[in-house]
């Protein structure tokens, strides 16, 4: 069964400040996406940044961007230069090939510190 | 850009009622989805469908159904509802296809509380 695992329920950054998300997932499939979305406090879901597993190369959103080791199963979130705004829960998904189906991790909250 | 309504952001209800949610979506999307959301255990799937007047479980049906009647909308019904069905529900969109276009967009979420 493909799950996905956020094991810092938590995590606090200084504005200005990097910090890193981890996430980690279990497939069989060769053929999938990972996502990073965020909720602010005000509810609605916004996706982050996108990985297609086939591209070695990370993706990266100004200043987002991701760390995708497919051997490890890893998928870690960098964001840089943490501003106030960044504050929210963030959430590791997946979905593979055309399955449709987002299996979402258990989420991280994050705050920044002024 | 993509918009995804959801018809209430709070909810109270009492034990048995049936309960409505509604979910509207303006971008002629194909599949729509139903989660709920506790925390620590992240978003799980209730419900999806990928047409009109098709659904499929997702991954926690038990206690809900669903109702497609149009492509906008999506609907998830509470036939009676229970206190363990408190949580918060976002309904979500999506193209069908190609994976690159399966990005879901997210409703604002109803806080649902069952007295």
């Amino acid at each position: 069964a493909q799950t996905v695992t956020q094991s810092q329920p938590e995590m606090s950054v200084q504005e200005a400040e990097t910090v890193t998300l981890s996430c980690t997932y279990d497939t069989s499939e060769s053929d999938y996406y990972l996502f990073w979305y965020k909720q602010p406090p005000s509810r609605q879901m916004i996706l982050v940044i996108r990985q297609e597993a086939y591209k070695q190369q990370n993706a990266t959103e100004n200043r987002f961007s991701v760390n995708f080791q497919k051997a490890a199963k890893s998928f870690s979130l960098k964001i840089s230069d943490s501003q106030l705004g960044d504050a929210a829960m963030y959430f590791c998904a997946y979905i593979y090939n055309q399955g449709g189906k987002l299996i979402f991790g258990q989420g991280t909250e994050l705050s920044v510190k002024p | 850009d993509v918009k995804v309504t959801q018809s209430s952001r709070y909810l109270v209800k009492r034990t048995g009622e049936k309960v409505f949610l509604e979910c509207v979506q303006d971008m002629d999307h194909e599949n729509m989805f139903w989660y709920r959301q506790d925390p620590g255990l992240g978003l799980r799937l209730i419900y999806f469908s990928y047409d009109v007047k098709m659904k499929e479980k997702g991954d926690i049906p038990e206690g809900y159904s669903v109702s497609r009647e149009k492509k906008e909308r999506f609907s998830l019904i509470l036939e009676s509802a229970s206190t363990n069905q408190t949580s918060m529900y976002l309904c979500a969109s999506s193209f069908p296809g190609t994976i690159s276009t399966d990005t879901q967009y997210f409703g604002p979420g109803t806080r649902l509380t069952v007295l």
